[in-house]
């Protein structure tokens, strides 16, 4: 069965520092990778997905940037957090066709 | 732009009531309707689908209902538990690679 793991669980950061976010899948091979942030009381955005290794689509402008430098691997970074950065971050797999896997999430709070 | 969602941002429900979240989408172009139940503190679970050409689809103490008439979505709980308390979210699937778009969630809240 299909296991993500993502670290840190969560994360205080001052703004202006840099951030790097980790998700790392088990159970799977050349899956979907999307990258989802979910604000408090809100619904979940799409930030970014990857098809493959080194492959990766932005879905919104924004101050984040993506790498899948492995094929289970999928990493969230910023060069400077702003105070709008901080959420919930949230790696999904594409289980099947039309199902999307969540990993348990990292909780970003920026200062 | 395209978009799913819910009329009601909170819902509360007497225990062994049945329950039943509603969810208005746009997009008619989407291939499935989805619905993902989010516990505090942790990711979106998946529940249930419903094809787009289909009208209804059962699962354990679930149904799903949809009306494309009016572009209306539902998920209706029978016999609600406490273990049932959670945002629900309803997201469609459209396009290409697999991606869903969310709607904003109706928390449900079964009162013991």
């Amino acid at each position: 069965s299909q296991t993500i793991h993502q670290w840190p669980a969560t994360l205080v950061q001052p703004v202006g520092s840099p951030l790097s976010l980790e998700c790392t899948v088990e159970g799977t091979s050349n899956p979907n990778l999307y990258w989802y942030r979910q604000a408090a009381g809100r619904g979940l955005q799409l930030l970014f997905y990857s098809v493959g290794i080194g492959q990766i689509s932005s879905e919104v402008p924004q101050n984040l940037s993506a790498s899948r430098p492995q094929d289970r691997q999928f990493i969230l970074s910023s060069k400077k957090l702003l105070l709008s950065d901080s959420g919930f971050y949230l790696c999904a797999l594409n289980r099947a066709y039309n199902e999307q896997f969540f990993g348990p999430g990292t909780r970003l709070t920026v200062l | 732009g395209e978009s799913v969602g819910l009329h009601l941002p909170t819902l509360s429900v007497q225990e062994g009531d049945n329950s039943i979240i509603n969810c208005a989408y746009s997009n008619s172009a989407s291939d499935y309707f989805i619905w993902y139940k989010q516990e505090s503190g942790k990711g979106p679970q998946f529940i249930i689908d419903i094809r787009s050409n289909m009208d209804k689809r059962q699962g354990q103490r679930v149904t799903v209902l949809l009306n494309k008439t009016v572009k209306h979505l539902s998920l209706q709980i029978a016999a609600t538990q406490p273990g049932d308390s959670a945002v629900y979210f309803c997201a469609d699937l459209s396009g290409g690679y697999q991606k869903v778009t969310f709607g904003t969630g109706t928390k449900l809240q079964v009162i013991p």
